[in-house]
């Protein structure tokens, strides 16, 4: 079965500074993958989306971008965080004939 | 654009007592639809799904929702709540056709259960 490792599960990092989010993703190939971000008191939304490696798509303007180096890895970055980049980060995995699922999501916290 | 509508960003319930969660969704070609749970500090795990089945979809934990074509809704039950199902629930939709997987969510309904 799928599994989706997300890390770290907390961050707290000062505006301005770069951040690295990495998911990885065991007992599928080539699945679709996603980055949702959870803000306080909202819904998830869509912030990028990846059918395959290099393949990268962005669903809304924002400060942040996303890398898929190898079939079962996605990352997300920055290079200068803001306040507003705060809230909880989900990575999501989807591979045909499966449901999407979900890692345990990463805390980050910009001050 | 389709948009997905959960009515109350709270829910506080007794435990024993009927738990009903409210999602609508806009859409004049029914999609697929789904109900996911969030508990503290995890990710997503989907508690049921509908696919253009049947209108009545059980899931796991006792849950189960009804899809309403001619109210485009498909609400959350469960007839007894036990303090376990405190959490966060959010309905999703993808969109008829849509082969991306891109789900749409909504804004989530926090579940309180009292003892």
């Amino acid at each position: 079965s799928q599994t989706i490792h997300q890390w770290p599960a907390t961050l707290v990092q000062p505006v301005g500074s770069p951040l690295s989010l990495e998911c990885t993703v065991e007992g599928t190939s080539n699945p679709n993958l996603y980055w949702y971000r959870q803000a306080a008191g909202r819904g998830l939304q869509l912030l990028f989306y990846s059918v395959g490696i290099g393949q990268i798509s962005s669903e809304v303007p924002q400060n942040l971008s996303a890398s898929r180096p190898q079939d079962r890895q996605f990352i997300l970055s920055s290079k200068k965080l803001l306040l507003s980049d705060s809230g909880f980060y989900l990575c999501a995995c989807h591979s045909l004939n499966e449901k999407l699922f979900f890692g345990s999501g990463t805390q980050l916290s910009v001050l | 654009a389709q948009s997905v509508t959960q009515l109350g960003s709270h829910v506080s319930v007794s435990e024993g007592a009927l738990v009903l969660l409210r999602c609508n969704y806009s859409s004049s070609v029914p999609p697929y639809l789904f109900w996911y749970v969030q508990y503290p500090n995890q990710g997503l795990q989907l508690l049921l799904k509908y696919t253009s089945a049947a209108t009545l979809v059980k899931g796991i934990n006792g849950f189960e929702a009804e899809f309403k074509k001619s109210e485009t809704s498909f609400h959350l039950t469960k007839p007894s709540a036990h303090m376990s199902d405190a959490a966060e629930y959010f309905c999703a939709v993808l969109p008829y056709g849509d082969s991306s997987y891109k789900l749409i969510f909504g804004s989530g309904t926090r579940l309180l259960v009292r003892p």
